[in-house]
């Protein structure tokens, strides 16, 4: 079936550091991709999403692209801050019976210190 | 405009008991999913309702229920609970139940099985 697979963490990184979390998948079809944040005690945020092939996604400074080729979708973001320490969790639209269900990684902790 | 709402936002129960989770979506959207994060996990899906009719179940025993009111909100059920049952239950809404639309997710219930 289909799955997504992300670098295990923790990542620690200073601040002003770049950061990339790598994201592979596995579909059948061309699945919609999406990265969602999770901070500590909350529920989840999108933070970005690219539905085909080459889309790139971009928010608050993070960027991801859709590469069919190397069915990755990793998350990069030029200049981590503090406030950036959180969970990242990398997923993919499943078409399941006659709806979607959104497939999701293990998750990725990223500590970031001053 | 209010965010996808869950309540409660905690409970504790026994083993063996019954709980209902409610969820109410973003204004205007008429699919809800429900996903169980198990703690360091990510989300697993269970069930995805559009329209109040079911469109997708994950691999959850049938133990867990769920249903769609007119008004778009939606209960999810959970009989003779286990400790393993143990989660952050999350809530998403969309506009519409197909994978490239963004799915929104609720803070949460935490349910601690005891």
């Amino acid at each position: 079936g289909n799955s997504v697979t992300q670098m295990e963490g923790p990542v620690t990184l200073s601040e002003e550091a770049f950061l990339t979390i790598n994201c592979t998948y596995t579909a059948t079809g061309y699945p919609s991709l999406f990265w969602y944040v999770q901070y500590p005690g909350e529920g989840l945020q999108l933070l970005l999403k690219a539905t085909k092939a080459d889309d790139k996604g971009s928010n608050k400074g993070f960027e991801a692209t859709y590469r069919k080729e190397t069915t990755s979708f990793h998350l990069e973001k030029g200049s981590v801050q503090v406030s950036d320490s959180a969970v990242y969790f990398c997923a993919l639209s499943d078409r399941i019976q006659a709806g979607t269900a959104l497939i999701f990684g293990k998750g990725t902790t990223l500590s970031v210190s001053s | 405009d209010a965010g996808v709402t869950q309540s409660p936002t905690h409970l504790i129960k026994t083993r063996g008991q019954q709980v209902t989770l409610r969820c109410s979506p973003i204004s205007g959207h008429k699919s809800v999913s429900w996903y169980q994060q198990v703690l360091g996990q990510g989300p697993q899906f269970i069930f995805q309702y559009y329209e109040k009719e079911e469109r997708g179940r994950g691999n959850f025993p049938d133990r867990f229920s769920a249903r769609q009111f007119p008004n778009y909100s939606s209960e999810l059920n959970v009989n003779a609970l286990l400790l393993g049952d143990s989660a952050l239950y999350l809530c998403a809404s969309s506009l519409l139940a197909q994978g490239w639309y963004e799915q929104y997710f609720g803070p949460g219930t935490r349910l601690t099985v005891t």
